[in-house]
């Protein structure tokens, strides 16, 4: 079975612009989650999408969005970019998006902001 | 805000020494879990702790989650080349599917 895929893996734009990232779930997942991940903050939950509607949400402006459809493929965008989004962007699929299912990673999506 | 704070951040040992990687919070989560991140990957899952006192072996690894739940230690047992890389520790806060993730401790081992 494919694991997590997201795409593109590496990103470059410059401050202001936006972007899309793109993660594709394991087959029959249900549950997308996306994290932030930089060397001050570590790992940050950003936002969960379970059947098509969002979940949860951390902590994170509204420059931040995502969307799931109904094939439980996931979007983020990033509106407005600044350099502090320089990050690698993860996304996590679970099978029914219950707590205590096994979140899969996907290898990220490095983002560079100038 | 729930916070996870690990300790070592850094570690580098040579190969065969043993190391204990911690991970503490002041608050109680209702399951912790411990992953491995190699460069340029995501995390991968090593175990999920979900009792209070709970001590799980994965070949040379151990996992203890704390008695109160609020604590969790890996100890890792003849370390290996093969064992470099970030471990993290999260934990599930009981409020839906969302982790909340320790800083991690890099370790590198040596030949």
């Amino acid at each position: 079975k494919a694991g997590v895929t997201q795409t593109p893996r590496y990103l470059i734009k410059t401050r202001g612009q936006q972007v899309t990232l793109s993660c594709s779930p394991i087959s029959g997942h249900r549950s997308v989650s996306w994290y932030q991940q930089t060397p001050g903050q570590g790992l940050q939950f950003l936002f969960e999408y379970f059947s098509e509607t969002q979940r949860n949400k951390g902590n994170f402006p509204g420059r931040f969005s995502g969307r799931q459809f109904s094939n439980s493929r996931s979007e983020m965008n990033v509106s407005t970019l600044e350099l502090g989004d320089s990050a690698l962007y993860l996304c996590a699929s679970s099978v029914g998006g219950d707590r205590t299912d096994t979140q899969y990673f996907g290898p990220g999506t490095r983002l560079t902001v100038l | 805000t729930q916070l996870l704070e690990q300790s070592p951040q850094f570690l580098s040992i040579q190969e065969g020494e043993n190391l204990t990687v911690y991970c503490n919070s002041s608050s109680v989560f209702s399951s912790l879990q411990w992953y491995r991140q190699e460069p340029g990957e995501g995390p991968v899952l090593l175990v999920t702790v979900v009792t209070g006192g709970e001590v799980k072996k994965l070949k040379r690894l151990t996992f203890q989650f704390g008695d109160a739940r609020k604590d969790s230690s890996l100890h890792i047992t003849a370390a290996q080349p093969g064992d470099t890389g970030l471990y993290l520790c999260a934990g599930d806060n009981n409020a839906g599917n969302m982790l909340t993730f320790g800083g991690g401790t890099r370790l590198m081992v040596k030949p």
